[in-house]
């Protein structure tokens, strides 16, 4: 069964950095890519950012690039999302998911992200 | 960036009837169209990928259609546990999600 479970949500205040992990399982986690979205109630559902299986090629929404970097450990079934300057318009609920094409096939049960002083 | 505009946002039908729900993109997309189901406080769940293929573990009553701008997710006969929101997705250019159909119980 696939599993994705994150951590690392949090209250944070504006300006800082926060790292969300999401451990995977019940699949060979290095021969897919993966990706994190991100849902509020007033924007929906949006992508951030996508990894590629290898880890060798990584893309981005316009608004976080160069503040968040995502990555992974396929040693560990592991992947990332380092989040630097942090605004308030990033506070939303973040969703690991598989992503092996264009689709996102599995997701995690997501976790919080508040930035807020 | 691809817009993605679901229709209707709120659809209102009784157990048993059978819907259409409409996701149009803002330029042609080819089949780059995936469909997703999000109950109130889980995630979401992939139904059908690239216009219509069918994903396993979904039921038979999920279907999809259409290329181009314009594609369908039909539900055969709505059952009780189909009544929540679902979603469009392209992934022709970068990745993007429409704003959701609500789907509920009249």
């Amino acid at each position: 069964e696939v599993q994705l479970v994150e951590s690392g949500g949090g209250l944070v205040q504006p300006g800082r950095s926060l790292k969300l992990s999401c451990a995977a399982s019940g699949f060979t986690f290095s021969n897919y890519g993966m990706a994190w979205v991100r849902q509020t109630p007033t924007k929906g559902l949006e992508w951030v950012a996508s990894i590629s299986a290898g880890g060798g090629y990584t893309y981005y929404r316009d608004s976080v690039k160069g503040r968040f970097t995502i990555s992974r450990d396929n040693a560990k079934n592991t992947q990332y999302l380092q989040m630097d300057s942090l605004r308030s318009e990033d506070t939303a609920t973040y969703y690991c998911a598989r992503h092996p094409l264009g689709d996102f096939d599995y997701w995690g049960q997501g976790v919080m992200v508040t930035v807020s002083s | 960036d691809i817009v993605l505009t679901q229709s209707p946002a709120t659809l209102s039908v009784t157990p048993g009837e059978s819907v259409s729900l409409s996701c149009r993109a803002s330029q042609g997309i080819s089949t780059s169209i995936h469909w997703y189901q999000q109950k109130s406080n889980e995630s979401p769940r992939l139904l059908i990928k690239f216009a219509s293929q069918s994903i396993s573990g979904i039921p038979s009553r999920f279907s999809g259609s259409g290329s181009g701008t314009d594609f369908t997710l039909s539900i055969n006969r709505v059952e009780s546990e189909d009544f929540s929101v679902y979603y469009c997705q392209q992934s022709y250019s970068l990745l993007t999600f429409g704003s959701g159909t609500k789907l509920e119980i009249k």
